[in-house]
């Protein structure tokens, strides 16, 4: 069975810098995808960014991109010029090419942006 | 373009009590996941299930707890005889058609869930 490891419950950035969120998996599998969704207070999961494991390329997303390193299965985010509206939970979530493709959750990192 | 609708929102029960949480998926969508979410965790999958049919309750107890996609209508998440640690927020995501070769067809996307207060 895949399992989604996020080191960091918590994390703090000023607003306008960076900050990287790390995730590690464990898996067997060669073709798989990765993802990574936000939780704000309203508690309303949200779609960041997706990387297919197939690519080489880190995906990106306007301030969101990801470092993909397959042979050490980890896939952090980073959040460039981070704003106000980026506080909430962040979740590293795996989902397999094979069964029914449901998605497998780390326990999720708290980030705060200080004004 | 609505996007994947649960309710209600909040559901407060007493032990020993039904609850039924309902799902309705984004327009064209024929593929709905639950998941379970418990306080300080990440979500954990339940159930998967297509128009009709259920294709993979791996993640679902094995008892008190069931789910439907009937042809027309939203999905039903239900628990019965409800238990203090039912407690959690329960959420729908939908995709359009999931492939093993991926795309955007494969995307689940979330509802804003059920939170469910067993007292």
């Amino acid at each position: 069975a895949q399992t989604v490891t996020q080191s960091q419950p918590e994390m703090s950035v000023q607003e306008a810098e960076t900050v990287t969120l790390s995730c590690t998996y464990d898996t067997s599998e060669s073709d798989y995808y990765l993802f990574w969704y936000k939780q704000p207070p309203s508690r309303q999961m949200i779609l960041v960014i997706r990387q297919e494991a197939y690519k080489q390329q880190n995906a990106t997303e306007n301030r969101f991109s990801v470092n993909f390193q397959k042979a050490a299965k980890s896939f952090s985010l980073k959040i460039s010029d981070s704003q106000l509206g980026d506080a909430a939970m962040y979740f590293c979530a795996y989902r397999s090419q094979a069964g029914s493709y449901q998605l497998t959750f780390g326990k999720g990192t708290k980030l705060s942006v200080i004004p | 373009n609505a996007g994947v609708m649960q309710n209600p929102r909040h559901l407060v029960r007493r032990r020993g009590q039904e609850a039924r949480l309902r799902c309705s998926p984004m327009k064209g969508h024929s593929h709905v996941y639950w998941y379970r979410q418990l306080p300080e965790e990440g979500l954990k999958f339940m159930v998967y299930l297509q128009k009709e049919n259920i294709i993979d309750e791996s993640g679902m107890p094995k008892e008190r707890f069931s789910a439907e996609f009937p042809k027309e209508g939203p999905s039903i998440l239900r628990i019965q005889q409800v238990v203090r640690g039912d407690s959690a927020a329960y959420f729908c995501a939908s995709s359009l058609r999931p492939t093993a070769s991926g795309g955007a067809t494969d995307t689940q996307y979330f509802g804003p869930g059920t939170r469910l207060t067993v007292l």
